[in-house]
């Protein structure tokens, strides 16, 4: 297992298209998150999933995003009818809870650019 | 709410000398605090964790502190290589709760 893995690295979308990112965490975590991270800002928290379940969502998660992590495998994350202001670095990140926490491994992210 | 700050924002120093970088938290209640490095354009390397029942970790060059009750961290990067430049971030996950929050981070040249 080599890591966080995420696709694709770029995405160039127009406004109003939807897109779909894919994170695979490591096997072995069973917390999965999403960040968002716009230029020369430190990321922001979208979601997380401990298992399959998605228990905490932010405010910034607009009607228009979506998550899911079926069989608490992969995860992807949609946005539908994209806009300008979604533009930005897209983050995954796993980690281990059991009983104490490890810490958190991220993915090289998805930058998604809508024109 | 939890609001984490970097100063400074932006740090440039000659090749050799030691780097000091600040990272402070408004809520003390804190599980644990990491450090990451991001190359431009990428994703975010962990660089270290520390558990908010310890004082401090080491990692080769890299040492980071933790003052828990003053809300405060400091990353140190002894002997400073062009190869160190980058930008830094320092995350704190809350003792109740699950996510990160960043601070914005401060970027590193360091120059030959």
């Amino acid at each position: 297992d080599t890591g966080v893995s995420q696709d694709p690295r770029h995405k160039i979308t127009k406004r109003g298209q939807n897109v779909t990112f894919r994170c695979d965490p490591i096997s072995e975590h069973n917390r999965l998150y999403w960040y968002r991270q716009t230029l020369g800002q430190g990321p922001e928290f979208l979601t997380y999933f401990q298992n399959e379940a998605q228990l905490e969502k932010s405010r910034l998660l607009s009607d228009r995003f979506s998550a899911e992590r079926p069989k608490g495998s992969f995860s992807t994350l949609e946005i539908q009818r994209t806009e300008q202001g979604d533009s930005a670095m897209y983050l995954c990140a796993s980690s281990l809870q059991q009983g104490r926490h490890y810490g958190y491994t991220f993915g090289s992210g998805t930058r998604l650019t809508v024109v | 709410k939890q609001e984490v700050t970097q100063i400074p924002a932006a740090l440039s120093v000659p090749e050799g000398e030691n780097l000091v970088l600040n990272c402070s938290f408004t809520d003390s209640a804190i599980y644990n605090l990491q450090w990451f490095r991001q190359d431009p354009g990428k994703g975010l390397t962990s660089l270290l964790l520390i558990q908010s029942s310890q004082r401090e970790q080491t990692s080769g060059r890299l040492n980071a502190s933790l003052d828990k009750s003053s809300g405060r961290s400091t990353l140190y990067i002894a002997a400073s290589q062009p190869g160190d430049s980058a930008t830094y971030l320092c995350a704190v996950r809350q003792a109740a709760g699950n996510k990160l929050t960043f601070g914005g981070g401060t970027r590193v040249l360091v120059k030959p």
